[in-house]
């Protein structure tokens, strides 16, 4: 398995600022990814984040509203920019294992107020 | 992303009951099918997975059931606990996607004592 850690564990945010989210893993990993959780909903993903090469976003998601840094094969940081109530959400890094098995921090929990 | 359809969105269940999960999906490329697992303040875990060349895949109290034809599988929680009370997700992803997943919409599981 891996263990992933987040920073921070939540934050209550001011509208229009922004908030770097850390993601640090126990192993080398290829691939990682950010998924984004609104209350009481599922996941979705919001970006592809590979080491060496920019971030692939998925639809309704940009790169000036959230900024991805892959450094090397253990860390990355997603950064939601110029926040607002609606960016209130669990946001989840996540690492996987043989193309398969995906494994999960315990996310990021952001209030925008 | 393609669509995966999770139903029902919250189920209620007996201690000692079955519950039952339902899930479908649209992208016949679509190849591996995990559930996870998810507790309130946590990420989500895997629980169990199958891919399409079999049909039914168990792993103790919990099983898969995949009908391949129709694009539906299933999660069966047999001796249904109070500990299993959580929020259970189906995924569905490629293997040359590697563990970028599409959710399903999620199941909120109650299991009264």
């Amino acid at each position: 398995s891996a263990v992933i850690s987040q920073k921070p564990s939540r934050d209550i945010c001011q509208r229009g600022t922004s908030l770097t989210i850390q993601c640090q893993v126990d192993s080398q990993v290829t691939m990682m990814f950010w998924y984004r959780q609104q209350p009481g909903q599922s996941l979705t993903l919001i970006a592809t984040a590979n080491q060496g090469s920019e971030a692939t976003y998925e639809s309704g998601f940009v790169i000036d509203k959230f900024p991805i840094s892959r450094p090397n094969l253990t860390f990355s940081t997603l950064t939601v920019s110029n926040m607002s109530p609606e960016d209130s959400s669990i946001y989840l890094c996540s690492v996987g294992r043989d193309f398969t098995e995906a494994f999960f921090g315990q996310g990021t929990r952001l209030t925008v107020v | 992303q393609q669509q995966v359809k999770q139903s029902p969105q919250s189920l209620i269940v007996q201690k000692g009951g079955i519950s039952i999960i339902n899930c479908a999906y649209e992208n016949t490329a679509f190849d591996y099918f995990p559930w996870y697992q998810q507790f309130p303040g946590k990420g989500p875990a895997l629980l169990i997975a199958i891919r399409p060349d079999v049909s039914e895949k168990k792993e103790g109290r919990f099983t898969i059931s995949f009908n391949k034809s129709a694009k539906q599988f299933s999660l069966h929680i047999m001796d249904s606990q109070p500990g299993d009370s959580a929020t259970y997700f189906c995924a569905a992803t490629m293997g040359d996607a590697g563990n970028m997943l599409t959710f399903g919409g999620g199941t909120r599981l109650m299991v009264k004592p």
